[in-house]
């Protein structure tokens, strides 16, 4: 099956620095991903799609200046998380989504702001 | 505005009892999906459902979906500790079937 990575798994960071994640489809072609979020005990929230070549879409209430997604290939998506403060701690999934309906989810990355 | 309505929000079962959660989601919708997650990990993908009417087994976990009644349930038979997760059901945000609206998850403890 379609494999997507994240990169890294887990990173600690000092608050007002900025956090680089990187969601990788291994082994096919994602002109889609989306990234999602999660805190402890919830659900996943989407943050925003990201789209190959073109400008994310951000939902409602997710500020673009602060998580700056690029999509430069049609195999990586990446997540910067600008100015980081302690309430950005969380889990962050990104997936892609595949040929037909399936969508493949990242391992996550579990971001940690003191 | 799409939601999806997950319940219970809890589940404690004995092993080897049978019990159902539900899913209900607010407008039109042409795929929903299952996952499992454990404690500290990502989403493992169970079931995708497409069509009204669809079934689909795996082991102890059957899912189906009513899109006439916006209904999707995800049905566990026979208990075992193994099947102890959070588990998800997420719909598909618009007709292109791309970005996923989650519910709250049912977290479920099986025990002996």
């Amino acid at each position: 099956g379609a494999v997507v990575s994240q990169h890294p798994s887990r990173v600690i960071c000092k608050s007002g620095t900025s956090v680089k994640i990187e969601c990788r489809s291994l082994d096919f072609q994602a002109t889609t991903m989306f990234w999602y979020r999660q805190f402890p005990k919830q659900s996943l929230m989407l943050m925003a799609t990201s789209n190959e070549g073109s400008k994310a879409t951000y939902e409602q209430g997710v500020e673009k200046d602060k998580f700056l997604i690029n999509h430069a290939s049609l195999t990586l998506s990446t997540l910067t998380v600008t100015s980081a403060h302690p309430e950005d701690s969380s889990f962050y999934i990104c997936s892609a989504r595949g040929t037909y309906a399936e969508q493949y989810f990242g391992p996550g990355t579990r971001l940690t702001v003191t | 505005e799409l939601k999806v309505e997950q319940n219970p929000l809890f589940l404690s079962m004995q092993e080897g009892k049978n019990y159902t959660i539900y899913c209900n989601y607010s407008t039109t919708s042409d795929r929903l999906y299952w996952y499992r997650q454990d404690p500290g990990k990502s989403l493992e993908s169970l079931f995708v459902l497409l069509s009204n009417g669809a079934v689909k087994q795996e082991g102890r976990l059957m899912a189906s979906l009513d899109t006439k009644a916006r209904l999707s349930t995800l049905h566990i038979t026979a208990a075992v500790h193994d099947l102890s997760a959070t588990y998800f059901c997420a719909v598909a945000a618009n007709q292109a079937g791309t970005a996923l609206i989650f519910g709250k998850g049912t977290t479920l403890s099986v025990s002996s």
